[in-house]
């Protein structure tokens, strides 16, 4: 069984805040790691696909940094603002094209 | 809006009933995906079709089938339903296989 696991569950920070997430996953038989941004009463939105070892992307205020040897990923945010507030998930992908999701980090940016 | 459309939005239904939930990809990806979210539970990926043809199978149960037409759009079908099965359905799609995937709106079943 492919288990993901996120960390913090939930987080409260203030407004301008820089923050960051930990997505950990198999290291073995990577393909992919996915980024989404899910709001509340909306649909997942793609943030990142990253594939290599060593890979930092980065949108905006958000960064993303993928480690596949150890099977960590972590997700930052800099300068918090209130419409950052979201879950954060991650979904790791096996060459079997098995996605399987993290339980996500619920960020609450406080004004 | 992603360009991912899924219908119905909402569905009520008795245990034991079939039903059929439809999602039409982003105009030009050939990749479809089929999610469930249950009460208490995270997002389950289901399964995976690519040009027509299943790719990849996740936590899909028995009673639930899914198919991918020639014009690209995918059915989930959900029978012999149970009260567990009540979950919001999402579809996604994508060009190919390590590219994001875009989410439809999803769409919501109440097994009574």
């Amino acid at each position: 069984i492919l288990n993901v696991e996120q960390s913090p569950q939930s987080l409260h920070v203030q407004e301008g805040d820089s923050t960051n997430f930990t997505c950990s996953f198999p290291s073995s038989n990577f393909y992919a790691l996915h980024w989404y941004r899910w709001e509340t009463a909306k649909s997942p939105e793609a943030l990142f696909v990253m594939t290599l070892n060593g890979d930092e992307k980065k949108k905006g205020r958000i960064s993303a940094t993928l480690n596949t040897k150890e099977g960590y990923s972590y997700l930052y945010i800099k300068g918090s603002q209130p419409e950052d507030s979201a879950t954060y998930l991650c979904a790791f992908a096996n060459y079997g094209q098995n996605f399987v999701f993290g339980p996500g980090t619920r960020l609450s940016v406080l004004p | 809006d992603s360009g991912v459309t899924q219908t119905p939005k909402h569905l009520i239904t008795a245990t034991g009933q079939r039903v059929t939930l439809r999602c039409s990809p982003r105009s030009g990806d050939l990749s479809v995906y089929w999610y469930q979210q249950s009460l208490d539970q995270g997002l389950q990926f289901l399964i995976q079709y690519y040009n027509g043809e299943e790719r990849a199978k996740g936590n899909i149960l028995e009673r639930f089938s899914a198919q991918q037409f020639p014009d690209l759009h995918s059915e989930l079908n959900l029978s012999s339903l149970e009260l567990g099965d009540s979950a919001l359905y999402f579809c996604a799609s994508t060009s190919g296989g390590e590219d994001e995937q875009f989410f439809g709106p999803g769409t919501r079943l109440t097994v009574l």
